[in-house]
């Protein structure tokens, strides 16, 4: 068990809608990246908060957002669905804000766009 | 941005050693390298990191030449349950690397009996 959770584990929709994911990071972990991982595309670095501000930008796209809350928990909202955004989407965090810093992964929320 | 490059598949067999290498040859000073192993549809695991010369903990080692623009990590007397996708993640404690933490294509490793 990493210690990061995410919620939903699992998240179908339709084409067009809007869904929330949800990330809590390891206790004292002050870092939360997003990750999209697709058959075809691998493990895509899409965003990175510290302490509540964002500090990495990866192939997010303008759809997708993000937020770390004062109580560290991040979301990422994903709005305008489309069938290739299906993914698994995985959360990471880390104590601290650089590569120096093991990342610790969630299990992911698999989302299934139909 | 630190590139890596590792080979897409290996085979190995029970109770052998398995060295992966990852070459990274823009790796900058600040750059750190890390190791982490993947099973499907789960989050990928945190094995090992190092910035240079070699280091060893209770399940590999990574050894890191002088030059650090490549890393190899050695897994000693796999198992089944080691068969995995294995990711080396080049990125740095600061500078233009910093918190862009890209993972390449990973390494399939396929343990046989």
């Amino acid at each position: 068990d990493s210690g990061v959770t995410q919620t939903p584990k699992h998240l179908i929709t339709a084409t067009g809608q809007r869904v929330t994911l949800r990330c809590s990071p390891r206790s004292g972990d002050l870092s939360v990246y997003w990750y999209q991982q697709s058959l075809d595309q691998g493990l895509q670095f899409l965003i990175q908060y510290y302490n509540g501000e964002e500090r990495a930008k990866g192939n997010i796209l303008e759809r997708f957002s993000a937020q770390q809350f004062p109580d560290l928990h991040s979301e990422l909202n994903l709005s305008s669905l489309e069938l290739g955004d299906s993914a698994l989407y995985f959360c990471a965090s880390s104590v601290g804000e650089g590569g120096n810093s093991p990342l610790h992964f969630g299990n992911g929320t698999r989302l299934t766009v139909t | 941005l630190a590139k890596t490059t590792q080979p897409i598949s290996m085979d190995s067999y029970e109770g052998q050693e398995v060295n992966i290498t990852c070459s990274h040859n823009n790796i900058a000073t600040n750059d750190y390298i890390t190791w982490y192993q993947q099973f499907p549809s789960q989050g990928p695991r945190f094995i090992i990191q190092g910035y240079k010369t070699k280091v060893t903990n209770e399940v590999a080692s990574l050894f890191i030449p002088a030059d650090r623009k490549s890393s190899t990590l050695s897994l000693p007397r796999v198992s089944l349950s080691d068969t995995a996708v294995y990711y080396c993640l080049v990125g740095g404690a600061g500078g233009t690397s910093y918190g862009k933490l890209t993972f390449g294509q990973g390494t399939i490793l396929t343990v046989h009996p």
